[in-house]
């Protein structure tokens, strides 16, 4: 059971340049959401999905769009990277959305020069 | 939309002794209030939630307390060991539709 998958672990880009992170989970979760992390600032959520389908905005979602083909793929996309998009980014999944545990992956953490 | 205040940002204990952190929210709406705790370099992991209907849970040597009344809860680590040392975020859902984290505190747990 390999929970939550993300890949790649580390990136680095060059402004201007576009890439997706993959997300992967086997626990048959609905919602699945992106979060990233920067110093001092704790998780901010940039966008969720509560099932296939179907995918809504978070607090910071400007810069990245998402879409959900299947239960168990989230993808994130960058469509044009800037330096301000350096983090580090979680994808994590819930049972019952936001109102229960939140199991993450082991993150990605990209960097824009 | 929501709005979740952590403090302090750091906190340095001895061995043995208590450690408590406190985090308001601003939404009188929000439902659900975890507390995770992440490793120097991994992912954050769930150490122990509350529910708005509940005043207080408690884990082993980890209990949570939450005052809607006051729109604030707190983490309580008791008989802290060095394995405790991590960084401890907490957290406001509102219902379905948003999750917001505080900024983080950094327990050091010194031996």
């Amino acid at each position: 059971n390999a929970g939550v998958t993300q890949t790649p672990k580390f990136q680095v880009l060059k402004t201007g340049q576009s890439m997706t992170l993959q997300c992967a989970q086997d626990m048959n979760h609905e919602y699945m959401s992106w979060y990233r992390q920067d110093p001092g600032m704790g998780l901010r959520l940039i966008h969720y999905s509560v099932g296939a389908g179907i995918t809504d905005q978070g607090e910071v979602p400007n810069g990245y769009n998402v879409s959900r083909s299947t239960t168990e793929d989230f993808p994130l996309r960058l469509l044009s990277a800037a330096p301000s998009q350096t983090s580090v980014y979680f994808c994590a999944s819930s049972y019952e959305g936001f109102y229960t545990e939140a199991f993450f992956g082991q993150g990605t953490r990209l960097t824009v020069v | 939309g929501e709005n979740v205040e952590q403090h302090p940002s750091t906190l340095s204990v001895q061995e043995g002794d208590s450690a408590v952190i406190k985090c308001t929210y601003s939404d009188s709406a929000s439902n659900y209030f975890p507390w995770y705790k992440q490793e120097l370099g991994k992912r954050p992991q769930l150490i122990i939630d509350i529910r708005s209907n509940v005043g207080e849970k408690k884990d082993q040597r980890i209990a949570v307390t939450l005052n809607k009344t006051a729109k604030h809860f707190s983490l309580h680590i008791t008989e802290t060991q060095p394995e405790d040392s991590a960084v401890y975020f907490c957290a406001a859902s509102l219902w379905n539709n948003d999750m917001r984290f505080g900024a983080g505190t950094r327990l050091t747990v010194k031996p």
